[in-house]
């Protein structure tokens, strides 16, 4: 059962762009959303994350909304640069209960061009 | 400070060997955490270890797959009996769970398996 669908499977936007990875869960007992951001042999890396009790999340240049009736959450980035290209995931846990373990969307690969 | 640690980066095997795959947390993490990565798969969990509690073992795919944890911190995934369908790349992640920042998983790099 796939808990988290996360589209689309692949973006591709120009300098400047603000690309929106979306992500939708069916777990109501999700509690914590991060996203990560992969390179190529690297392992992910913690971008952002956020809780349900608040609706939106900035940090410099990236943004999470987050639609709790809709049981929806989406990664915002403003100004992207060439750098930004990767595979960016999102995923969800519940707290404590089994131990945070991440449940991830299949993944988005973003291409900025220059 | 060091991040996760994970060794060896990479690793071929032959079908039908034991390969064992080695992750050094982040220091004072008492989570711990086995991931796979694999085209068509995604990201997926395997395996979970607090403290000195009894691990979670719900997400091992089948009982070939093992994983240990020593005085609370470097742990070990073996792979009995390899099979093509193992080949993938084994992520490990920590966490201070459940301390200040408990839901932050750090991952490591991973080790890229082939089997041949």
């Amino acid at each position: 059962q796939q808990q988290v669908k996360q589209s689309p499977q692949s973006l591709i936007v120009q300098k400047g762009g603000i690309p929106i990875i979306n992500c939708a869960y069916e777990n109501t007992a999700f509690d914590y959303f991060p996203w990560y951001q992969q390179f190529p042999g690297k392992g992910p890396a913690l971008l952002i994350a956020i809780r349900p009790d608040v609706s939106e999340k900035k940090e410099g240049r990236f943004t999470i909304s987050f639609n709790k009736s809709a049981k929806q959450f989406s990664l915002h980035i403003m100004d992207s640069q060439p750098g930004d290209s990767a595979t960016y995931f999102c995923a969800a846990s519940i707290g404590e209960t089994s131990g945070s373990r991440l449940t991830f969307g299949e993944g988005t690969q973003l291409t900025v061009n220059p | 400070g060091a991040g996760v640690s994970q060794s060896p980066s990479n690793k071929v095997t032959e079908k039908g060997k034991d390969v064992e795959l080695r992750c050094d947390p982040i220091s004072g993490h008492t989570a711990l955490y086995w991931y796979r990565q694999s085209l068509g798969q995604g990201l997926e969990f395997l395996i979970y270890f607090q403290g000195n509690s009894a691990p979670d073992k719900s997400g091992l795919p089948s009982d070939r797959f093992s994983a240990e944890r020593t005085g609370g911190s470097v742990s070990t995934l073996t792979i009995q009996r390899t099979q093509q369908e193992d080949s993938a790349v084994y992520l490990c992640a920590s966490s201070n769970l459940p301390g200040r920042g408990r839901y932050e998983q750090y991952f490591g790099p991973g080790t890229r398996l082939t089997v041949t």
